[in-house]
């Protein structure tokens, strides 16, 4: 069965940069979503459809989709954006169904 | 804005069956896909499964053998049925709205913990 790979923590400093990868054979031919999920809240849609991004999301948000490897990017990260990121694909191969990588906790030091 | 509740019994008991509703409100019910994830405490998201406002499912391989959505779309409440609970299904669960196959999930509840034990 298909499989997401994701880092378990991802630690960056206060206005650089965070890529968070979500591996997984060929993921670049299945469409990714990305969801950011702070302690004790639902989930939020942060990208979509690989590169999307939602009105509400801040434009230091961002994806892209190659070869083997995803990746959620986020530009001068704040500390706000300290929480859970987990990618998502849906599976169509036969029954419809949907796969979450494991999850990156990502650290604002 | 759309906006999903999940409600049902906080505690369940080993071997029984877990039952929980989603209901939603504000927005439009046709034409999207209700699903059901959860997330043990501590650890990652696992879907569950879905229904098409039609009444068509699809479940998680894992889970298919347990678990049975429904829909009452003149409550505009989709239902869950987890059955022969063990410890393992103790999780958070939240019912989620999608377009459709392949979409992401916009739209989500807060969330309902439900414990198995005795």
């Amino acid at each position: 069965s298909y499989v997401l790979t994701q880092p378990p923590s991802v630690s960056v400093a206060p206005g650089t940069t965070a890529r968070i990868p979500c591996g997984g054979n060929n993921i670049g031919n299945r469409n990714v979503h990305w969801y950011q999920q702070k302690p004790g809240q639902a989930p939020v849609l942060v990208i979509s459809f690989d590169t999307a991004r939602p009105s509400e999301i801040p434009e230091r948000f961002s994806g892209s989709n190659s070869g083997n490897t995803a990746t959620l990017t986020i530009s001068r990260v704040e500390a706000g954006d300290e929480a859970d990121y987990y990618c998502q694909v849906w599976d169509t191969s036969g029954n419809p169904y949907v796969l979450f990588g494991g999850g990156t906790k990502l650290t604002v030091l | 804005q759309v906006q999903l509740q999940e409600s049902g019994p906080g505690l369940v008991k080993p071997s029984e069956t877990l039952s929980l509703t989603c209901t939603v409100s504000g927005g439009s019910f046709s034409s999207y896909y209700w699903t059901w994830i959860r997330q043990p405490p501590g650890k990652g998201l696992e879907w569950i499964g879905h229904i098409y406002y039609s009444g068509s499912t699809n479940y998680s391989p894992s889970l298919n053998s347990r678990v049975s959505i429904s829909v009452d779309t003149s409550k505009n409440q989709f239902s869950l049925k987890l059955s022969s609970v063990t410890a393992a299904d103790t999780a958070v669960y939240f019912c989620a709205r999608g377009d459709s196959s392949g979409w992401p999930f916009d739209n989500w509840g807060q969330g309902t913990l439900v414990t198995v034990a005795s």
